[in-house]
């Protein structure tokens, strides 16, 4: 059975960082481009990042460039976001998602349950 | 970028009503559109890929159309089950969400 578990999220005060984990199990994890994708309070799904299966290439949303990097560590099947500068528009649940086929045709066939990311003073 | 733009962004119908969203993208995307269901407290649930495509598991009253730059959502007999929130994705892009009501 395929398992995205995030872990990592919590309340940290603004200009501060964290550091979110995804551990995949039930699929080859090398094998999969992953995915992170945050939803704000009541809000809808917005991108953030995303990395392919090796880890080489890695892609942000405007939003997060410069402040945010998505890493992955095949060896212990889990997928990571380090989230630095961090600000109160950061305040989200961050899921992980696993991409299916990469590119303009994807689609996200698995998420996580989602942890809790609060940014406040 | 590509922008989504789904409408309506909020609807209330009857248990057994059919139910159509609507998902229009800012430029050409073939068929590469997608729809998730989202309820309260949970991640969200692939439903259809391709436009078309049920995803395996998923009740065939559920079904998706469309090409190019306009695309449809149904759900043929609403049951209590289906209240959630609907957005429809291509690549990184999702739309802004249906949120869906039993009247």
């Amino acid at each position: 059975e395929v398992q995205l578990v995030e872990s990592g999220g919590g309340l940290v005060q603004p200009g501060g960082s964290l550091r979110l984990s995804c551990a995949a199990s039930g699929f080859t994890f090398s094998s999969y481009w992953m995915h992170w994708v945050r939803q704000a309070p009541g809000k809808g799904l917005v991108w953030v990042s995303r990395i392919n299966s090796d880890g080489s290439s890695t892609s942000y949303a405007d939003s997060v460039k410069g402040r945010f990097t998505i890493s992955r560590d095949n060896a212990k099947n889990t997928l990571y976001l380090q989230m630095n500068s961090l600000r109160a528009e950061d305040t989200a649940v961050y899921y992980c998602a696993r991409d299916v086929r990469q590119w303009l045709a994807t689609y996200f066939d698995y998420w996580g349950q989602g942890t809790l990311v609060t940014v406040s003073s | 970028d590509i922008q989504m733009t789904q409408s309506p962004s909020s609807l209330s119908a009857s248990v057994g009503d059919r139910v159509t969203i609507t998902c229009q993208a800012s430029q050409d995307i073939s068929n590469y559109l997608n729809w998730y269901q989202q309820k309260p407290g949970k991640a969200p649930k692939l439903l259809i890929y391709d436009a078309s495509n049920l995803e395996t598991g998923v009740p065939s009253r559920f079904s998706g159309s469309g090409s190019g730059t306009d695309f449809t959502f149904t759900i043929s007999s609403l049951q209590p089950e289906d209240i959630a929130t609907y957005y429809c994705q291509q690549y990184v892009f999702f739309g802004q969400g249906t949120r869906l009501e039993i009247k």
